[in-house]
């Protein structure tokens, strides 16, 4: 079974809109950490945000936000004023004890700033 | 901020030789990961590493690759003799430990071409 289901393979956004990239997840331990990295064109991993199952705030770094909805099992990522430089991959991904702490991903959701 | 460092960027290798790709990753991290990425799909779990050891593989794992921590810093994935299915995006991963611990970090990621 998928552990992580992103549903939008690709999506369109205005500059300076935000834009929210849709993360479900799938587990049966209540320890885990949820991950957005972006990937962009150039290839690389880059770890945006970190949201831990226990964590009674939702996570927030800059203009990157995740919405986390526990009984929903959602860990949604916003961006807000998206920039030109925004377009790219973006992962959700899922850290858990019993699984070695290894991530799995999702499929990933293309995002496309436009001018 | 601690990085992961992957060598080489890119390699191009002919069919049925050996490769070996670099990581270094980051000193107190205690888990150390290899995924890999086809082009265009989603980021694949190959092996985790924790004390020394191989703690968990994937079935695409098989015989034809291994890893090795030989000096106490780098972390190394060898194959055997590659296919040409094993062109991808090979990326090396360090974290810290407990599924709490926020740092989840990757390498720029080395390009494997096998020709």
């Amino acid at each position: 079974a998928q552990k992580i289901t992103q549903t939008q393979p690709g999506m369109f956004v205005q500059e300076k809109e935000a834009v929210t990239l849709d993360c479900t997840y799938d587990t049966s331990d209540p320890s885990y950490g949820l991950f957005w990295y972006k990937q962009p064109s150039s290839g690389e991993m880059i770890f945006l945000i970190y949201q831990g199952s226990y964590d009674q705030q939702n996570a927030t770094e800059g203009r990157y936000s995740l919405n986390f909805q526990k009984a929903r099992k959602s860990a949604n990522l916003v961006i807000s004023a998206s920039q030109l430089g925004d377009s790219a991959m973006y992962f959700c991904a899922m850290r858990e004890a019993p699984n070695d702490y290894k991530l799995s991903f999702g499929a990933g959701t293309t995002v496309t700033v436009r001018a | 901020e601690p990085e992961v460092t992957q060598t080489p960027s890119h390699q191009v290798t002919q069919m049925g030789q050996e490769v070996i790709l670099r990581c270094v990753p980051i000193s107190n991290h205690l888990y150390f990961y290899w995924y890999r990425q086809i082009l265009g799909q989603k980021v694949e779990f190959l092996v985790s590493f924790y004390n020394n050891e191989i703690s968990e593989k994937s079935e695409i794992f098989d015989d034809q690759f291994s890893v090795e921590r030989p000096d106490g810093s780098n972390f190394t994935l060898k194959i055997r003799s590659t296919k040409l299915e094993d062109s991808a995006m090979y990326f090396c991963a360090s974290m810290g430990q407990g599924v709490g611990n926020t740092e989840a970090f990757f390498g720029q990621g080395t390009r494997l071409t096998v020709v």
